[in-house]
């Protein structure tokens, strides 16, 4: 079993939806990182975070420590969100999740 | 500021050869990761450097990879002889490293060189 998971795998969306990703975590962790992988490759830090939300623009990143769960939510959806989002923990190093496509439709 | 610099972006090379890949850290950034992006295994930390010292180089997969950081605004990644295997995406991250532990910090990432052995 991975020591991250992220769901789902794969997301559509119509723009101006509302995209929740899931990422859940079976290590004690120190921190939570949130990525996003633009389609021609970059990788941009969204969050990182510790406990409680963070929010910035339509982003918002939630984290539950004691339920090892954390959420990225995705307000009004914009075909230019489309991205592939990775969750990574810290734990004495960063475990990757396998990350979660989005493609959001205009 | 210019970010993240690596080189070369992409690199086609044939199995035995030697790979050199190269990463620029944002200035006064005294961290420095090595990453390793592949379809099966997703994003892997290969080494982790601070102040220029490997502080954690468990994910190295062996003896061909080695890694060295000259300076604060220098390091290398290299493979002696390449394999099929290693084609990837390596990408090179920094961060200020203030904090003494890695993860704990906003990682800024370099784009990547796209490698193929062929």
């Amino acid at each position: 079993k991975n020591e991250v998971e992220q769901s789902p795998q794969n997301l559509t969306a119509q723009e101006g939806e509302f995209i929740t990703i899931n990422c859940s975590y079976s290590v004690g962790i120190s921190a939570l990182h949130w990525l996003q992988q633009h389609p021609g490759g970059g990788i941009v830090s969204l969050f990182m975070l510790s406990s409680g939300k963070k929010k910035h623009g339509r982003l918002i990143a939630t984290i539950n420590i004691q339920e090892k769960h954390s959420s990225l939510h995705i307000t009004a959806s914009h075909p230019r969100d489309s991205a592939v989002y990775i969750c990574a923990v810290n734990t004495d190093k960063l475990i990757f999740g396998t990350g979660t496509r989005l493609q959001v439709f205009p | 500021d210019a970010g993240v610099i690596q080189s070369p972006r992409h690199e086609v090379t044939e199995m035995g050869q030697e790979v050199t890949l190269r990463c620029k850290p944002i200035s006064g950034h005294n961290s420095l990761f090595w990453y390793r992006q592949t379809m099966m295994r997703g994003l892997e930390l290969l080494i982790y450097f601070n102040n220029n010292v490997p502080i954690d180089d468990s994910g190295m997969p062996e003896d061909r990879f080695s890694a060295k950081m000259p300076n604060a605004s220098f390091s290398t990644l290299k493979i002696q002889p390449s394999e099929p295997r290693d084609s990837a995406v390596y990408f090179c991250a920094s961060s200020l490293g203030t904090s003494g532990r890695s993860g704990t910090e906003t990682q800024y990432f370099g784009p990547g060189t796209r490698l193929l052995v062929l």
